[in-house]
């Protein structure tokens, strides 16, 4: 158990609608990233907030936003669905500023799935 | 950008075997990481090398990282069918930016 918690576990939705996604960090930790996953692309960075800031911004598309609120969650929401935006979703979280301070600690994704 | 690359991309082999994973780049970065996915999990680390050259070990895994710090490999000896999943490496540079994720190198070990 690496302490990050994520739900929902699976989600099943329609081209074009939206969901969210939410993750909660390990105690202490104050950076949350998110991944996205899926088989021909690997594991693909899509932001970092740090303490409730971005920090860092990757491959994430415009449909898609996040935010982390004062109690350190996070939510990931994912808009005007497209089926190529079925893939496993992964937060991870870690005390320090950067993903290379120390371990990254993976939640066990969100597996989405578009029809 | 910094890519990493991985190979093989698949691996399958029996039991008590011996192998080797490597993770390329062009790049130099500050350190790399080696982290296991099993399926329906998210990624583990297993190791963080920093210094070229370094050797690490962790029981029957072997780490090293390239005297240029761009390239690292894992060698695992006597694989036991518990080792299977997917392998990856991750680095960044020395702000801890541009930190990606090499593709993997899926194992199968076979009892």
């Amino acid at each position: 158990d690496s302490g990050v918690t994520q739900t929902p576990k699976h989600l099943i939705t329609a081209t074009g609608q939206r969901v969210t996604l939410r993750c909660s960090p390990r105690s202490g930790d104050l950076s949350v990233y998110w991944y996205q996953q899926s088989l021909d692309q690997g594991l693909q960075f899509l932001i970092q907030y740090y303490n409730g800031e971005e920090r860092a911004k990757g491959n994430i598309l415009e449909r898609f936003s996040a935010q982390q609120f004062p109690d350190l969650h996070s939510e990931l929401n994912l808009s005007s669905l497209e089926l190529g935006d079925s893939a496993l979703y992964f937060c991870a979280s870690n005390m320090g500023l950067a993903a290379n301070t120390g371990e990254l600690f993976f939640g066990e994704g969100s597996r989405l799935t578009v029809l | 950008t910094q890519l990493l690359e991985q190979s093989p991309q698949f691996l399958s082999i029996q039991e008590g075997e011996n192998l080797t994973v490597y993770c390329n780049s062009s790049s130099v970065f500050s350190s790399l990481q080696w982290y296991r996915q099993e399926p329906g999990e998210g990624p583990v680390l297993l190791v963080t090398v920093v210094t070229g050259g370094e050797v690490k070990k962790l029981k029957r895994l072997t780490f090293q990282f390239g005297d240029a710090r761009k390239d690292s490999s894992l060698h695992i000896t006597a694989a036991q069918p518990g080792d299977t999943g997917l392998y990856l490496c991750a680095g960044g540079d020395n702000y801890g930016q541009n930190f990606v994720f090499g593709p993997g190198t899926r194992l199968s070990v076979l009892p």
